[in-house]
């Protein structure tokens, strides 16, 4: 049972767009929601992360949106640029640190 | 700081051979480990959890006698994958937990495993 979704499975966004990917949770005791950019080849690596006591936080040009009675979280990157395609999953544990369980992922192309 | 390694960065190996990957935590002390296989264009999938001087936590599904896993300190932790076959060609990544931070998990930069 895949207990995080995430949508959509692949993105194209123009140059200077705002990038949107959504993550929906059915695990009510997660508390701790990463996300991670991950380049072809390469491991993962965590752009930013939010606990459910806050809505929204904001780092750069990432900002993570939370609404816990939907159990739905999601990502937006403003002025998205061409090397910020990557694929990118969000992530869910019951608390930091401990076992993540992953969206599906998704394959963000930016075009120049 | 937190930079976690992995070795090698690739490997082929022969249908029936065993081959051993790496996972090290360069600057910091890592109580738990975890290993994650990635096959193309799919999400991480959760394999074991490692716990430095006791057994791992194999999830549901991973064959723990053909999956081996050491984590004999706190900056190194092993995955053995035995008598390995093609379907096990996949990428594997580690993280690591810093146990005195707590708070993150580190990821390593995977190694793929061609198994012929």
């Amino acid at each position: 049972q895949q207990q995080v979704k995430q949508s959509p499975q692949s993105l194209i966004v123009q140059k200077g767009g705002i990038s949107i990917i959504n993550c929906a949770y059915e695990n009510t005791a997660f508390d701790y929601f990463p996300w991670y950019q991950q380049f072809p080849g390469k491991g993962p690596a965590l752009l930013i992360a939010i606990r459910p006591d806050v809505s929204e936080k904001k780092e750069g040009r990432f900002t993570i949106s939370f609404n816990k009675s939907a159990k739905q979280f999601s990502l937006h990157i403003m002025d998205s640029q061409p090397g910020d395609s990557a694929t990118y999953f969000c992530a869910a544990s019951r608390g930091a640190g401990n076992m993540l369980t992953f969206g599906g992922g998704t394959r963000l192309m930016v075009k120049p | 700081g937190a930079v976690v390694s992995q070795h090698p960065s690739w490997v082929i190996c022969k249908s029936g051979t065993s081959v051993k990957i790496e996972c090290r935590s360069l600057d910091f002390q890592a109580t738990t480990m975890f290993w994650y296989r990635q096959f193309p264009k799919q999400s991480l999938m959760l394999m074991a959890t490692s716990n430095e001087g006791s057994k791992a936590t194999y999830e549901q599904g991973v064959e723990k006698d053909k999956f081996l896993i050491n984590h004999a300190s706190l900056t190194l932790s092993t995955l053995t994958v035995t008598s390995a076959h093609p379907e096990d060609s996949s990428f594997y990544i580690c993280s690591a937990r810093d146990h005195l931070a707590g708070v993150e998990q580190y990821f390593g930069p995977g190694t793929r495993l061609t198994v012929t």
